[in-house]
């Protein structure tokens, strides 16, 4: 069974600074890949960056960046001068080695952006 | 792009309907996936199809049933609708056999059951 497990129900950060959400995993396939996910309050799953299990490097997207740490199971965004913009859910989400498709989720971490 | 389309953003019934969603996506995917979301337990998967008028049931199916008579359309089926199902319910598709691919998702549908 995979598990996410996301510790931050609600992060502050003000305009223009760095801002980190954590995400801790748990798995026992040897291969699988990571999600993060936005979701705005209009509702729709934004879709941000992947990293997958076996990259040598760290997955970058303009302003995100994903700090992957395998031997400690965490898979933490960056997100990089933050913008009134960014205030959503973000959810973290694993793809296992089942040979199905599905994803496990966190529960999310509300960030909201101040001016 | 992508283009992941359900048929409601707001439904509201009563206990004892039932009631359809639908999802219709675009880009020929074999995959097709229904959450639910509720604050607090981040989204969970009711069922997934990989193909036509094949499902399979995802972590909560209780209560739920599904139907892929096409390929681009996936219908998440409420046969007697009770409170304890409103909830905002978010359908998903992706290619099959890719691993980095992401899931695509709609809108999601707020449902009220009264």
């Amino acid at each position: 069974a995979q598990k996410i497990t996301q510790t931050q129900p609600g992060m502050f950060v003000q305009e223009k600074e760095a801002v980190t959400l954590d995400c801790t995993y748990d798995t026992s396939d040897p291969s699988y890949g990571l999600f993060w996910y936005k979701q705005p309050s209009s509702g729709e799953m934004i879709f941000l960056i992947y990293q997958g299990s076996y990259d040598q490097q760290n997955a970058t997207e303009g302003r995100y960046s994903l700090n992957f740490q395998k031997a400690r199971k965490s898979a933490n965004l960056v997100i990089s001068a933050s913008q009134l913009g960014d205030s959503a859910m973000y959810f973290c989400a694993m793809r296992g080695n089942s040979g199905y498709s599905t994803l496990t989720f966190g529960k999310g971490t509300m960030l909201l952006v101040s001016p | 792009d992508v283009k992941v389309t359900q048929s409601s953003r707001y439904l509201v019934k009563r206990t004892g309907e039932k009631v359809f969603l639908e999802c219709v996506q675009d880009m020929d995917h074999e995959n097709m996936f229904w959450y639910r979301q509720d604050p607090g337990l981040g989204l969970r998967l009711i069922y997934f199809s990989y193909d036509v008028k094949m499902k399979e049931k995802g972590d909560i199916p209780e209560g739920y049933s599904v139907s892929r008579e096409k390929k681009e359309r996936f219908s998440l089926i409420l046969e007697s609708a009770s409170t304890n199902q409103t909830s905002m319910y978010l359908c998903a598709s992706m290619e099959q056999g890719q691993h980095y691919q992401p899931q695509h998702f709609g809108d999601g549908t707020r449902l009220s059951i009264l």
